[in-house]
């Protein structure tokens, strides 16, 4: 089975702060992904990679940055969290050259004080 | 981009009764359409998906069909049982481009 973990389920932190959220896929998968969840406004994609050391800006990048160092782990960082990050924020990995079908993490659920 | 529109945001069914999400898109060019089960503190599960070469697709009770002309898909779920309830999610993309999400759809199955 395909396995995408998350490193924390559930994450408290206070206002500036430098957070870095992690995310490990066991699967080769090419291309990762990082999504907030928000109620109402469903999935909002954050930022996505094709490959190691790739990075591509989503619909909301604004006050987050990535990194992929190695295939296998995408992390996403809030430089100075904010209130208004608090959030439910979810990895998913998908092969490049398929169907597109992509595996979700079980998410980190952050509050920012 | 892709916009994708997914109603209702909230639906209730009786255990045994059918279930339907319906999305819209925007794309033209988009080709694939997955359905995701997301349960109370997991991440999104693929329970089903299809191409933009088949009109239906089935898997025991769930059912997704594509209309392409009219440029909307819908999820169907027959004889509901009470682990149907979840928040549903359609997509659309067009070849490896990112999945474009509706809104959800969060379904109670009441015994």
């Amino acid at each position: 089975d395909v396995k995408v973990t998350q490193s924390s389920r559930y994450l408290v932190k206070r206002t500036g702060e430098k957070v870095f959220l992690e995310c490990v896929q066991d699967m080769d998968h090419e291309n990762m992904f990082w999504y907030r969840q928000d109620p109402g406004l469903g999935l909002r994609l954050i930022y996505f990679s094709y490959d190691v050391k790739m990075k591509e800006k989503g619909d909301i990048p604004e006050g987050y940055s990535v990194s992929r160092e190695k295939k296998e782990r995408f992390s996403l960082i809030l430089e100075s969290a904010s209130t208004n990050q608090t959030s439910m924020y979810l990895c998913a990995s998908s092969f490049w050259d398929r169907d597109g079908t992509q595996y979700f993490g079980p998410g980190t659920r952050l509050t920012v004080l | 981009g892709e916009n994708v529109e997914q109603h209702p945001s909230t639906l209730s069914v009786q255990e045994g009764d059918s279930a339907v999400i319906k999305c819209t898109y925007s794309d033209s060019a988009s080709n694939y359409f997955p359905w995701y089960k997301q349960e109370l503190g997991k991440g999104p599960q693929l329970i089903i998906d299809i191409r933009s070469n088949v009109g239906e697709k089935k898997d025991q009770r769930i059912a997704v069909t594509l209309n392409k002309t009219a440029k909307h898909f819908s999820l169907h779920i027959t004889e509901t049982q009470p682990e149907d309830s979840a928040v549903y999610f359609c997509a659309a993309s067009r070849g490896n481009t990112p999945l474009v999400f509706g809104k959800g759809t969060r379904l109670s199955v009441i015994a």
